[in-house]
This record gives C-alpha cells, sequence and structure tokens, in this order.
C-alpha cells in the first residue's frame, strides 16, 4: 500500500498571503502510461469533498487559477497563490496509480488568521 | 451537471446488513469506473471500492473484502454497496463518485451508522 503524508497538519494564514502544502507517496505515483496520478481535494465543512487537481497540476474545471499543483515521483505540492477566506478546509492528496487500494494523505486543516 | 446522489443508509445493529445506492445523471455513466469513499466522524477520507464500466473488475480496500460488495447497473445508472458483518468501525458517511484516472465527481454521502 503506498503511504501518502501531508505537511504540515494545519495552516493559518492571513488573507491575501500564499499557502503551501507538501505531499510526499512512499513509491513513486508515475504510471506505465507516464501520466502521474496525484490528485488534490478540499473538503468544506459539512460538504463532499471537491476536486480541485487532477494528475498532479491540471486545475479541475471551475477551479481558480490561484490554486496550483506540481511535483514529480514521490513529492509533490499544492500552492494557493492568495488565500481567501472561501479556501477555509481541509485538503487532502490522493494516489491512484496503485489499486487497490487509492490512498488519501491525513489532511491538512487550512483556516483564516 | 453531473449529479451522484446516494441513499440507503442508516443505523443498523453489528453484524447486520445494509444496501447503499448511487443514483447517477448528468454523465454517461456507463462508461466510467465508480468508487466508494467512506468518511468515519471527525477522520479523513477512506477508499472503499470501486468497479470497471462493465462490472467486470472490481477492487476493495482489504478491510472490507469478503463483507462488502460493489456492483452497478448501467441500465438503471445506479451503483450499489452491499455490506455484510458490519462493524463499529463501518460507521461513516459513505460517498459515491465518479472516477477519471481518480475520483472527480462526488455526492453528498450517506451516513452509516453501526451500533447496538
Amino acid at each position: 500500500e503506498i503511504v501518502m503524508t501531508q505537511t504540515p497538519l494545519s495552516l493559518s494564514v492571513t488573507p491575501g498571503q500564499p499557502a503551501s502544502i507538501s505531499c510526499k507517496s512512499s513509491q513513486s505515483l508515475l504510471h506505465v502510461d507516464r501520466k502521474t496520478y496525484l490528485y488534490w481535494y478540499l473538503q468544506k465543512a459539512g460538504q463532499p469533498p471537491q476536486l480541485l487537481i487532477f494528475e498532479v497540476s491540471n486545475r479541475f474545471a471551475g477551479v481558480p487559477d490561484r490554486f496550483s499543483g506540481s511535483g514529480s515521483g514521490t513529492d509533490f505540492t499544492l500552492k494557493i497563490s492568495r488565500v481567501e477566506a472561501g479556501d477555509v478546509g481541509v485538503y487532502y492528496c490522493m494516489q491512484s496509480v496503485q489499486l487497490p487500494p487509492y490512498t488519501f494523505g491525513q489532511g491538512t486543516r487550512l483556516e483564516i488568521k | 451537471e453531473v449529479q451522484l446522489v446516494e441513499s440507503g443508509g442508516g443505523l443498523v445493529q453489528p453484524g447486520g446488513s445494509l444496501r447503499l445506492s448511487c443514483a447517477g445523471s448528468g454523465f454517461s455513466f456507463s462508461t466510467y469506473w465508480m468508487s466508494w469513499v467512506r468518511q468515519a466522524p471527525g477522520k479523513g477520507l477512506e477508499w472503499v471500492a470501486n468497479i470497471k464500466q462493465d462490472g467486470n473488475e472490481k477492487y476493495y480496500v482489504d478491510s472490507v473484502k469478503g463483507r462488502f460488495t460493489i456492483s452497478r447497473d448501467n441500465v438503471q445508472n445506479s451503483l450499489y454497496l452491499q455490506m455484510n458483518s458490519l462493524r463499529a468501525d463501518d460507521t461513516a458517511i459513505y460517498y459515491c463518485a465518479r472516477e477519471t484516472g481518480g475520483p472527480d465527481y462526488w455526492g453528498q454521502g450517506t451516513l452509516v451508522t453501526v451500533s447496538s
């Protein structure tokens, strides 16, 4: 099973300032099809998770360009260029290169200062 | 608009059974892998199972193998999760999700509580 490790586990950011979350996997997430199956989700309070980024760096439909993903192999980063109040919630990374199971990181809670 | 609506959750005693359903609309259901993902109260996300478009490939997390069965009906555009021998640690919100490499669209979830 691939273990996903996120840091930090909590983050407090002033509106307008940047934020960054790291996600490391215990094995490479590069598939033989040359895609890297690393996803980022945001779960706001009382809601289901919503997809932000797929395959490391591709923004999902409707996701603002303040959100960006980068990385390769086993090291990945989600960046928010300018945090807004609506960005509050728990951020999860997830791998789907190896099945079963898909595995999630522990989650990073973002709050506004 | 893609919509996924789960149903079938509720309170069940340890050792009991429950069948969850997920109705999909707004997309070509039969052309996507589908998943179940759960979230215990106050905890993180745990992938449970998924199923290929034609239903001929199914995968499960170890903790539910032999107890849960995922299935689908592409005529009814529905996904199912039959849960048997339920335990207290199966208590969670169960989400169904469409997959495109990984889960993209998610339902609102249905709560399963296993307690005597």
